[in-house]
């Protein structure tokens, strides 16, 4: 059984450039959920992908998107970088869009100069 | 929308003793009471998790109660020990379309030898 891969690990943008970091799910599982987490805080919720359509969405602005392929992987991406979007980008997979037995990946650290 | 609280945000234990960290949360409609740890560059691993229709949970060393009445939930570690060491993370699920997890800030575990 394969766990959660994302990639890349780190990556360095400027502001106003687009990035997008990309997430393999374990194997089995067919949701993806992505998740934000600045330094020393708890992870927050933007947004989750089921059956390739975005299923529910937290509060971040449209300039974050996504899209989740036939075998599940997912990309998300962010245009018009701003320096507070530095941080660690997570995606956890999961069972018919429960959060029950979530895996998280190791995550993306995202710096935005 | 749920607010989840954590405390404390630092704790040191010496090796072989117990630690607690204690979270609240706001949403009565929230059913499900997953802990994470994450260790420095790593993504968050579920421990131990806990449903709304249950009391107390344990597994080894590790034990969760929650109090549906009070709103709250506890994480306990007994004999721990210098691997135990990293940031533990409490969440509750929410409701509504897609269920997501919203997260506390987070507890610095260090446990000295």
């Amino acid at each position: 059984e394969t766990g959660v891969t994302q990639s890349p690990t780190h990556l360095i943008k400027t502001r106003g450039q687009q990035v997008t970091l990309r997430c393999s799910s374990q194997s089995g599982h067919n949701t993806v959920s992505w998740y934000q987490q600045a330094l020393g805080q708890g992870p927050q919720f933007i947004f989750q992908y089921y059956r390739e359509e975005e299923n529910g969405r937290g509060n971040f602005p449209p300039r974050f998107s996504g899209l989740q392929f036939p075998n599940y992987s997912s990309e998300l991406n962010v245009n018009a970088l701003e320096l507070d979007d530095s941080a660690l980008y997570l995606c956890a997979s999961s069972l018919a869009n429960r959060v029950y037995g979530y895996t998280f990946g190791s995550g993306t650290r995202l710096t935005v100069v | 929308g749920e607010n989840v609280e954590q405390h404390p945000s630092t704790l040191s234990v010496q090796e072989g003793d117990s630690a607690v960290i204690k979270c609240t949360y706001s949403d009565s409609a929230s059913n499900y009471f997953p802990w994470y740890k994450q260790e420095l560059g790593k993504g968050p691993q579920l421990i131990i998790d806990i449903r709304s229709n249950v009391g107390e949970k344990k597994d080894q060393r590790i034990a969760v109660t929650l109090n549906k009445t009070a709103k709250h939930f506890s994480l306990h570690i007994t004999e721990t020990q210098p691997e135990d060491s990293a940031v533990y993370f409490c969440a509750a699920s929410t409701q509504g379309g897609s269920e997501k997890l919203v997260f506390g800030k987070g507890t610095k575990l260090t446990v000295n030898p």
